[in-house]
């Protein structure tokens, strides 16, 4: 059963400040999804790393995927109070036969505030 | 247009009504999903539909009935549901490729439908 763990569950910043956001994975996956959720709203996509190795850059958030270990991060830098919001990353979880259904499975969640 | 277009966005209704929700998309996409979020909680995955077919069910209440009239339209149907199933639906959509998805794109997702049941 793939299971996504993200860490930590709740983040709260200063503003200026960096931190990074964990996410593992209990089985193979070569796609890991990064997702934004503002409190009401729906999932906007972030990133999309589809290789090991994979590095992504938005703004203040930069995204890395290792499918060896196993592990994703979102890093965030010099954070400001718009980055307030929950961050979920999924992964995809494999069909009965090798295939991709195309199931994202999604980690619990990491809701980020940022403060003055 | 690369949006996942859901209607209503906003629905009340009593244990004994029957409603639909309803989701469109025009971007070609030929895998389409429902999701059910809890408050505070992730995203869970219901069903999902490749090529106009049922290909997932994750053992989903008979309460709700999904519909995939053509490759745009995605509809769930709603009947004698609990207050249990207040949440937000969630549907998304996906390419494709070889009865695979699209290991290129990511998952478009509508902006929901606020569910509370009473």
């Amino acid at each position: 059963e793939l299971k996504v763990e993200q860490n930590p569950l709740f983040l709260s910043m200063q503003e200026g400040k960096n931190y990074t956001i964990y996410c593992n994975y209990s089985t193979t996956s070569d796609r890991l999804y990064w997702y934004r959720q503002d409190p009401g709203k729906s999932l906007e996509s972030l990133f999309v790393l589809l290789s090991n190795g994979a590095v992504k850059q938005e703004g203040r958030l930069m995204a890395s995927l290792d499918t060896k270990a196993r592990l994703s991060t979102l890093h965030i830098t010099a954070a400001v109070h718009d980055l307030s919001a929950t961050y979920f990353c999924a992964v995809v979880r494999r069909g009965s036969y090798g295939g991709s259904q195309g199931n994202l499975i999604f980690g619990k969640g990491t809701k980020l505030s940022v403060k003055p | 247009d690369t949006e996942v277009t859901q209607t209503p966005k906003h629905l009340v209704m009593g244990m004994t009504n029957k409603k639909s929700l309803k989701c469109e998309q025009h971007m070609g996409h030929r895998a389409m999903y429902w999701y059910k979020q809890k408050a505070k909680k992730p995203p869970e995955l219901m069903f999902v539909y490749s090529y106009e077919k049922l290909s997932i069910n994750e053992s989903v209440p008979s309460r709700f009935s999904p519909e995939c009239p053509n490759s745009s339209l995605l509809n769930l149907h709603l009947h004698a549901l609990q207050p249990e199933d207040s949440a937000l639906y969630l549907c998304a959509s996906s390419q494709v490729i070889r009865r695979q998805v699209d290991r290129s794109g990511g998952y478009t997702f509508g902006s929901g439908t606020r569910l509370t049941v009473v």
